[in-house]
């Protein structure tokens, strides 16, 4: 089946460094993404969100990327904050369906002092 | 303040036995959405309703009943909870659904222990 996946589980940097977390997805007839951010104990949170017909977009200190020739989604996050760390999913909707998404695994960020 | 609210947060209850987790959105919101959380398989749809009296299964709906007889809240219901649904679930709402421009907020999440 379709499915959304993430190429690292747990990434670690140095509070100011950038952060880049990277999400595969395999349906090619996808037309939204999301980002979402998840810290301990709370529910997903909204981060940003990208339509297909984007290769790129910016918010406050985060950007996402999208390259529809290899079905890949990053997440850049700009000098990284101890407030950052937290688990970070991919989500994406399928064309033709506005009520259902799919979920990736997630991304441990942790930001080291 | 906007919000979704589950209840019970946390709950441990045997097999068997019957129970309902609420949850209730005040920002008139049409859909809403139940999610599982589990380690190493992430989030997974149970059910989701776009309005009033109308839902539809997710991806994993067996063992999961909901209603939506009101706007803001949307039950979902274990009528005969087993092991294998213990798990963090999240319940969540949008405006009208997943697409752009349609942000889904999540509430705090309730941890079920099935034993």
């Amino acid at each position: 089946g379709e499915s959304v996946g993430l190429h690292l589980p747990t990434l670690s940097v140095q509070e100011g460094d950038n952060s880049i977390i990277n999400c595969a997805y395999s349906n090619s007839a996808s037309d939204y993404f999301i980002w979402y951010k998840q810290e301990s104990g709370k529910g997903p949170q909204f981060i940003i969100d990208i339509r297909s017909n984007m290769d790129k977009r910016q918010g406050q200190r985060v950007t996402v990327l999208l390259n529809k020739t290899v079905k890949h989604l990053s997440l850049q996050i700009a000098a990284t904050q101890p407030g950052d760390s937290a688990v970070y999913f991919c989500a994406e909707k399928g064309r033709g369906s506005n009520y259902k998404l799919t979920f990736g695994k997630g991304t441990l960020l942790t930001v080291n002092p | 303040e906007a919000q979704v609210t589950q209840n019970p947060r946390y709950l441990i209850t045997v097999t068997g036995k019957k129970l309902t987790v609420t949850c209730s959105q005040n920002m008139n919101h049409e859909y809403m959405s139940w999610y599982r959380q589990d380690p190493g398989l992430g989030l997974r749809q149970i059910y989701y309703s776009m309005n009033v009296e109308v839902t539809d299964k997710g991806d994993v709906p067996e063992g999961y009943k909901v209603s939506r007889k009101e706007k803001r809240n949307f039950p979902l219901i274990l009528e005969s909870p087993s092991p294998n649904q213990t798990s963090l679930y999240f319940c969540a709402s949008s405006l009208t659904g997943t697409g752009a421009y349609n942000e889904q907020f999540f509430g705090p999440g309730t941890r079920l222990t099935v034993l």
